[in-house]
This record gives C-alpha cells, sequence and structure tokens, in this order.
C-alpha cells in the first residue's frame, strides 16, 4: 500500500515569496493533516481536514497560510508571503477516519528554508 | 491543559546497550491515546505504538518495549540492546478524547545516538 506522497521534498525562496505545498493521503483516508515543524520541536498541528471540510484550523496563522482539499482527496499548502520564522519542515498525515486516538500515518515532508 | 513533556534532549549511547527515554503526560480526559512515532534522518515520522488510557499492559515488540504508568502519567519506551540502526529521533504523542479528530500534541522529541 503507499504512503503518504508529499511533494517538493525541499524549497528555497527569498522572505515574502510565495510557496505551495502538496500532499497526497494514503488511499481510503478520509482525514488529512498538515503540521509544522520547526527544527528542534515536534510537530504541531495546522490544520485538519475531513473529506473537503475543515475540522480544525485554530493554529494556521490565516493571514499568511491557506490550504484546501477540494476534491477530499490531495491537499495544497500556501504560504504567501512567507516569513523567515516560517523556515521548517511541513508534514502532512493521514488517517483512515480522524476519530480520537486514531492512527497518522505521516508523509516524508517538504523542509522550506526561508532567506 | 494537555502537554507532553520528554525532558531528555539528547542521549548517546553504545551499541548492545540498553536505553530508556522517557515521556510524561498532562491531560484533563479521562480518555486519551499515548503514541510514539520514530523519526530517521530522512524526516519522515514512523509510527511505533499507540495505547489508550484504559489498557496499561506493557507491551514488548522484539527489542522495544512500552511501560505505561497512569499513576505517574508516564509512557516510557525501552529499546533493549540497541543497535546504530536506532539512531534517530524519537517522539512521545498525545491524544485526547474530547479534542476531536484525533489531534495529536508532540512532546519536544529525544534525539537517540547508537554509537557503534
Amino acid at each position: 500500500e503507499a504512503g503518504v506522497a508529499q511533494s517538493p521534498r525541499y524549497k528555497i525562496i527569498e522572505k515574502r515569496q510565495s510557496v505551495a505545498f502538496w500532499c497526497n493521503p494514503i488511499s481510503g483516508h478520509a482525514t488529512l493533516y498538515w503540521y509544522q515543524q520547526i527544527l528542534g520541536q515536534g510537530p504541531k498541528l495546522l490544520i485538519q481536514f475531513q473529506n473537503n471540510g475543515v475540522v480544525d484550523d485554530s493554529q494556521l496563522p490565516k493571514d499568511r497560510f491557506s490550504a484546501e482539499r477540494l476534491k477530499g482527496v490531495d491537499s495544497t499548502l500556501k504560504i504567501q508571503p512567507a516569513k523567515l520564522e516560517d523556515s521548517a519542515v511541513y508534514l502532512c498525515a493521514s488517517s483512515l477516519a480522524g476519530a480520537e486516538g486514531e492512527t497518522q500515518y505521516f508523509g516524508p515532508g517538504t523542509r522550506l528554508l526561508v532567506l | 491543559a494537555q502537554k507532553v513533556t520528554q525532558a531528555q534532549t539528547e542521549i548517546s549511547v553504545v551499541e548492545k546497550e540498553d536505553v530508556t527515554l522517557d515521556c510524561v503526560y498532562e491531560t484533563r480526559d479521562t480518555t486519551y491515546y499515548l503514541f510514539w512515532y520514530k523519526q530517521p534522518p530522512s524526516g519522515e515520522l514512523v509510527f511505533l505504538i499507540r495505547r489508550n488510557s484504559f489498557d496499561e499492559q506493557n507491551e514488548i515488540s522484539g527489542r522495544y518495549s512500552w511501560n505505561f504508568q497512569k499513576s505517574t502519567s508516564s509512557f516510557n519506551f525501552t529499546i533493549t540492546a540497541s543497535q546504530v540502526v536506532d539512531s534517530a529521533v524519537y517522539f512521545c504523542a498525545l491524544s485526547e478524547f474530547y479534542n476531536q479528530g484525533g489531534k495529536l500534541i508532540f512532546g519536544q522529541g529525544t534525539e537517540l545516538s547508537v554509537k557503534p
């Protein structure tokens, strides 16, 4: 079974530029999560989708970050404009139904460096 | 408030030594779930184990074992006879029942280095 796919794996941009990340979850998984992992820290949830609806985006900096999952399958996370503090690994995860305590499976992440 | 603490930032051992990674959690919920993930240098978080708050049985899987103690709010992870391939960052995470959607709250991680 294919795992969670993410692209690109690495991205270097200048501050104030925009960037987009793509995620394709495990087939059949209704729930998709985007996490931000700053160097030396644990991942922090940015946004959670259940099919194509948002369940939790309370920690998403909405003035610069946006995400969508239009057809309930793959998802795109965008940053515009990027700041230096956005340098991090962006991890996508999926789970079968998003139930409490359900195991989440992670992709390889996108490493973003903002100069 | 919910919180996961991994007090050990870095641990270095020599191959074949046993090593224990500590995890202490805080939650107001009576139903919750605890996880361990491994993050090798490639960056992907690899799922290791999931426990719910009603199952305090210790678990062993090969060289890995987990000790869950509700009385001390701890969920520690032991690697027996460590190997170089065990070198990675290990994360403990908490998912609370009342926090709908299964959001994971991670600790800071413990970087394990196993030297030959």
